[in-house]
């Protein structure tokens, strides 16, 4: 399986400050994507780095990606509240002629006031 | 553009009893996903649609599970009959093309069944 692995499990910090959560994979990938989810909704795309991409930003997001390590990390800087919620890392995976996307179990995020 | 819609939101029903789940996927998108995401786990697919033909259900427990997608736009997905180990949140995505993992995933709020 090319299932992406998320550390850690859950992250509780202070607003203002950065939040880094990591995604490790199995196999060569052709991307890797992040997303965020809010409790009780659907999930929300971040981001989608290429593999031969070694950093991508939007707005306070920054995902970086090391394919000679099969991992990537998603930093959130001056994190606010709002950006409570899970985030996973999701990787393409090659099965009978399509891709398909295999997310990780994710990392909670919490942010307090 | 509206997103994808999902109904219902919330559905509990007894173990053995069969439940149906609606998607409408956003305007245009050829492909359509249904994933099962249990509690603590991230999404799991379990069938996707190009257009209105199959392309993966390889995790569709098909015992159980079925799927369809009339004239390639909405989905209902059915359980039937259903296990105390259905209880999840059934999420629809939808993306534009010929999907696959090269772009992004437009997803529902999901209905969560509950199993009693």
């Amino acid at each position: 399986s090319q299932q992406g692995e998320e550390d850690p499990q859950a992250l509780s910090i202070q607003e203002g400050e950065n939040a880094t959560m990591n995604c490790s994979y199995k196999t060569s990938i052709n991307n890797l994507q992040w997303y965020r989810q809010n409790s009780g909704r659907g999930l929300v795309h971040l981001i989608l780095i290429r593999s031969n991409e070694r950093e991508k930003h939007s707005g306070r997001l920054r995902v970086t990606l090391d394919t000679s390590k099969k991992s990537s990390s998603l930093l959130i800087t001056a994190s606010r509240a709002a950006d409570t919620a899970s985030y996973f890392c999701a990787t393409d995976a090659r099965t009978g002629g399509y891709n398909k996307l295999i997310f990780g179990a994710g990392t909670r995020l919490a942010v307090h006031p | 553009e509206a997103g994808v819609a999902q109904s219902p939101r919330y559905k509990i029903i007894e173990k053995r009893q069969s439940v149906a789940f609606w998607c409408n996927p956003i305007s245009g998108h050829a492909t359509l996903y249904w994933y099962q995401q249990i509690l603590g786990q991230g999404p799991k697919l379990l069938i996707q649609f190009q257009n209105n033909g199959v392309v993966d259900d390889s995790q569709l427990p098909k015992d159980r599970f079925s799927a369809e997608r009339l004239k390639g736009v909405d989905s209902t997905l059915k359980i039937q009959p259903a296990k105390l180990e259905d209880s999840a949140v059934y999420l629809c995505a939808s993306s534009p093309n010929s999907g696959g993992s090269n772009q992004p995933q437009h997803f529902g709020d999901g209905t969560r069944l509950s199993i009693l």
